[in-house]
């Protein structure tokens, strides 16, 4: 089976402006999450869909979203880019099947904004 | 809610030493537990879990961990380290029951000298 991919690989923006991230499951997985992993902070998580809806959300602001088409790909969107907000975007998806949570993580975006 | 700590942001240690990264957890219900490997430029990959039965847990790339119970501790152990297990190395944890997000540690840092 595929793993998770991510398009993006690498991204530069500038402040102010919007990006969108892609997302591709493993085939059968209908739980995508994204996580932001910064330095700082480490891996935080942003949100969570299931069949297309918005199962769980995690404590980043408006400007960050996303969805999930019938396929199970999924989009983040960050509108009005802030320097903060450079960071690795990652998106694992999941599967009732895998006991526990266990999350199948893809290779990530780096992002960085100027 | 559910909490990790990491008690070792970075572990330096020789080629062919022994090593233990320390994960505690906090829950008030019982748990899954996990511990992911994140090589440079690359996501997470799942290293071992516990979901339940024998509390010791052997996981790929010859690491081990062992869940206490009443310690909440689930502390990850190779007996001998290679170059190559040079990463960043997250403790999760996840409520029996619970949503498919697990949270993570803020990491741990190997650093395999020669």
């Amino acid at each position: 089976k595929a793993g998770v991919t991510q398009t993006p690989r690498y991204l530069i923006k500038t402040r102010g402006q919007q990006v969108t991230l892609s997302c591709s499951p493993i085939s059968g997985h209908r739980s995508v999450s994204w996580y932001q992993q910064t330095p700082g902070q480490g891996l935080q998580f942003l949100f969570e869909y299931f069949s297309e809806t918005q199962r769980n959300k995690g404590n980043f602001p408006g400007r960050f979203s996303g969805r999930q088409f019938s396929n199970s790909r999924s989009e983040m969107n960050v509108s009005t880019l802030e320097l903060g907000d450079s960071a690795l975007y990652l998106c694992a998806s999941s599967s009732a099947l895998h006991s526990g949570g266990e999350q199948f993580f893809g290779p990530g975006t780096r992002l960085t904004v100027l | 809610a559910q909490s990790v700590t990491q008690l070792d942001s970075q572990v330096p240690v020789f080629e062919e030493a022994p090593v233990e990264l320390r994960c505690n957890y906090s829950s008030s219900v019982s748990v899954y537990l996990f511990w992911y490997v994140q090589y440079p430029n690359q996501g997470l990959q799942l290293l071992l879990k516990y979901l339940s039965g024998s509390t010791l847990v052997k996981g790929i790339n010859g690491f081990e961990a062992e869940f206490n119970k009443s310690q909440t501790s689930f502390h990850l152990r190779k007996p001998s380290v290679h170059i190559s297990d040079t990463a960043e190395y997250f403790c999760a944890v996840n409520r029996r029951g619970g949503s498919y997000i697990p949270t993570f540690g803020r990491g741990t840092s190997l650093i395999v000298h020669p």
